[in-house]
C-alpha cells in the first residue's frame, strides 16, 4: 500500500529565504507526482505535476524534482514571500488515484 | 481559467439524514473524483468516475455512499444516512485523463459537511 510522508510538518522562515519541502513515497511504481497548495479552509491548487519519466518541473519561483527510484521528491521555493504561507501537499498517482501526504505548513514571516 | 465548482460551501445536517454534495467539473474533463479530508488528517480518495460508471473506489466508499452524473454538467455525491464521523471537507476533482499522463487533477474549493 502506497504511503506518502512529508517532512517537516511545519516550517517557519523569514521573507526572502529559499526553502525546500520534502516528500517521500514507499512504492516507486508511480505514474506522476503532483504538488498542491492549500490555504486554510480552501481547496487544493495544483502547483506542479512531474511525470515519472521526468526529473524536474519549474513554474516561476517553484521547482519540483523527482527521484523515482529512491521514492523522493522536493519542492524548492526561491525568494519566499509572505503570500507563500500555506500548506503544501504532495500526492502520487500509481495504480490507485492520488495518495496524499499530510502536508507541510509553511509560514513566511515578513 | 476553467475551474471545478462545488455547492454548497458548508452543509450542516442532522445525523441519519441524507445529504447530496454537488460539483460541476471542468467541461472537457473525462474523469471525476471525490476526496475527503477529516480535520487535521490527510486528503483521502473516495471514488473515481469515468464514462458514467465508477472506475475505482476506496474502502471508505461503502454502501451509504453513491455518485451520479445526472446531466452533462453535474457530478454528485450522496451520503444516504449520515454519521458523526462523516463530518469532513469533501473535495471534487476532475482531470482530462488518468494514469501515466501529464494531466493534473483540478480540485474545487470543497464542501464542509458538519453532522450534528
Amino acid at each position: 500500500k502506497q504511503e506518502v510522508t512529508q517532512i517537516p510538518a511545519a516550517l517557519s522562515v523569514p521573507e526572502g529565504e529559499n526553502l525546500v519541502l520534502n516528500c517521500s513515497f514507499t512504492d516507486s511504481a508511480i505514474y506522476n507526482l503532483q504538488w498542491f497548495r492549500q490555504d486554510p479552509g480552501k481547496g487544493l491548487t495544483s502547483l506542479l505535476l512531474i511525470q515519472s519519466s521526468q526529473r524536474e518541473q519549474t513554474s516561476g519561483r517553484l521547482n519540483a524534482s523527482l527521484d523515482k527510484s529512491s521514492g523522493r521528491s522536493t519542492l524548492y521555493i526561491a525568494a519566499s514571500q509572505p503570500g507563500d504561507s500555506a500548506t503544501y501537499l504532495c500526492a502520487v498517482v500509481g495504480n490507485t488515484p492520488l495518495v496524499f501526504g499530510k502536508g507541510t505548513r509553511l509560514s513566511v514571516i515578513a | 481559467e476553467p475551474e471545478v465548482t462545488q455547492t454548497p460551501s458548508h452543509q450542516v445536517t442532522q445525523m441519519g439524514q441524507e445529504v447530496i454534495l454537488r460539483c460541476v467539473p471542468i467541461s472537457n474533463h473525462l474523469y471525476f473524483y471525490w476526496y475527503r479530508q477529516i480535520l487535521g488528517q490527510k486528503v483521502e480518495f473516495l471514488v473515481s468516475f469515468y464514462n458514467n460508471e465508477i472506475s475505482e473506489k476506496s474502502e471508505i466508499f461503502d454502501d451509504q455512499f453513491s455518485v451520479e452524473r445526472p446531466d452533462g454538467s453535474n457530478f454528485t455525491l450522496k451520503i444516504r444516512s449520515t454519521k458523526l464521523e462523516d463530518s469532513a471537507m469533501y473535495f471534487c476533482a476532475s482531470s482530462k485523463w488518468q494514469g501515466p499522463s501529464n494531466q493534473p487533477q483540478h480540485f474545487g474549493d470543497g464542501t464542509r459537511l458538519s453532522i450534528l
